[in-house]
């Protein structure tokens, strides 16, 4: 089965705070991991996808397949950044899978 | 990437009544998704939908309760079906598009009364 688990409903930082947004998840074969984000009043949009191995907006995710992980990460937060964010997994069939999300608060 | 009109935004309806929602895509695409995202909760997928074949619905969920019809390439409805106060949810349809992953649309939010 696939699951995705994300431990932390609220994560409140400070501006120019290092940001961490935990993803593990399960799945038997070779998945593909997601990170979608959420602004107040916009629809989800995707921000990364570990294939690509970019970096969107200042945050970056490394899969680590030995622990099952996706987590995102940047360096430096900004109060723009203050969002809804959702990590998913697609383990075939074009379908996705998605943790229960992470609210992200990024205080000045 | 895929752009994806979806309407309607909102809608409040009585219960026992049904309401269609629509997603247009401004590309062709092969699989339409569906899902539902209930208040606080993270998004669940309720159906596949192919076009030229019955869509595929996930386990909870069933074509009774959500018909579904892709009747070309670039356009899918959800319909939910005899609606109760638990069906209140803001239900989304998404696609994969191509390389950039998978677009969603704005979402419909529903409220049963």
């Amino acid at each position: 089965a696939q699951r995705v688990t994300q431990p932390e409903k609220l994560l409140s930082v400070f501006k120019g705070a290092p940001v961490e947004l935990k993803c593990n998840y399960s799945y038997s074969g070779s998945p593909e991991l997601f990170w979608y984000v959420q602004y107040s009043r916009q629809r989800l949009q995707l921000l990364l996808r570990h294939i690509s191995r970019e970096s969107i907006k200042g945050f970056t995710a490394d899969l680590n397949k030995g622990e099952t992980s996706f987590h995102l990460k940047k360096p430096f937060a900004q109060e723009e950044d203050s969002a809804m964010y959702y990590c998913a997994l697609s383990g075939g069939f074009q379908k996705l899978v998605f943790g229960t999300g992470t609210r992200l608060l990024v205080s000045p | 990437s895929a752009v994806i009109s979806q309407k309607p935004s909102r809608d409040i309806c009585q219960r026992g009544t049904s309401l269609t929602i629509q997603c247009q895509v401004d590309s062709q695409v092969t699989m339409m998704f569906w899902y539902r995202q209930q208040p606080g909760q993270s998004l669940t997928l309720i159906a596949t939908a192919n076009q030229g074949s019955e869509a595929t619905y996930e386990s909870g969920f069933v074509i009774d309760k959500f018909p579904i019809s892709r009747p070309n390439l670039t356009f899918s409805t959800l319909t939910v079906s005899n609606m109760s106060p638990e069906d209140s949810s803001i239900y989304l349809c998404s696609v994969e598009a191509s390389s950039y992953g998978y677009t969603f649309g704005s979402g419909t939010r529903l409220t049963v009364v």
